[in-house]
């Protein structure tokens, strides 16, 4: 049973630069949620897409924006860069919705802004 | 709005001895659930113990235990036996059944070293 998979691993862009990080649910799962984890910090919701629509959102910019394809994956799209977007995202998933409490956390993706 | 409090940034223990970790949390409702999260180097979060709120009845993994004092909106968890492999981050963790059903909000983390 594959886990929740997230791609690349790591990735290293430019100020100013667009990201898109990826992200396959554990088999079975239909809602994907991302997080951001500053160095040091613990992670901090972004939004969740259920049904190829985002549904809640937390306190981050436009700049951060996703989709949701029919297979249930998911990408998280930060535009415009900033050195503070250097973080940990990680993307958990669960079966339906109101389901955070049978979230499965996928390994991360470490962007780094230079 | 909910909020989570882990005030030991860093904590130690010796192998084979018992660790407690402290958590407080801050919310207005009555049906939530909390959790603790190991992280290690790897990076991938793993669930350790999860609670929910109206269960009076302390939640127990193994080693792995919490006391849960609703009243006093406290969650701490205690490490027994502690083994090499415990160290980690931990996060104690809160979500909500009804507001914020559909995320889980984190407190900062506690660095755990276990020392042979």
């Amino acid at each position: 049973d594959a886990g929740v998979t997230q791609s690349p691993t790591h990735l290293i862009k430019t100020r100013g630069q667009q990201v898109t990080l990826r992200c396959s649910p554990k088999s079975g799962h239909d809602t994907v949620s991302w997080y951001q984890q500053a160095l040091g910090q613990g992670p901090q919701f972004i939004f969740q897409y259920y049904e190829e629509e985002e549904r809640q959102r937390g306190n981050f910019p436009d700049r951060f924006s996703g989709h949701q394809f029919p297979n249930y994956s998911s990408e998280l799209n930060v535009n415009a860069l900033l050195l503070g977007d250097s973080a940990l995202y990680l993307c958990a998933s669960s079966q339906g919705r109101k389901k955070a409490f049978e979230q499965y956390f996928g390994p991360g993706t470490r962007l780094t802004v230079t | 709005a909910q909020t989570v409090t882990q005030s030991q940034p860093e904590m130690s223990v010796q192998e084979a001895e018992t660790v407690t970790l402290s958590c407080t949390y801050d919310t207005s409702e009555s049906d939530y659930y909390l959790f603790w999260y190991k992280q290690p180097p790897s990076r991938q979060m793993i669930l350790v113990i999860r609670q929910e709120a109206y269960k009076q009845q302390n939640a127990t993994e193994n080693r792995f235990s919490v006391n849960f004092q609703k009243a006093a909106k406290s969650f701490s968890l205690k490490i027994s036996d502690s083994q090499l492999g415990d160290a980690a981050m931990y996060f104690c963790a809160y979500t909500s059944m009804k507001t914020s059903y559909d995320k889980v909000i984190f407190g900062p983390g506690t660095s755990l070293s276990v020392i042979p």
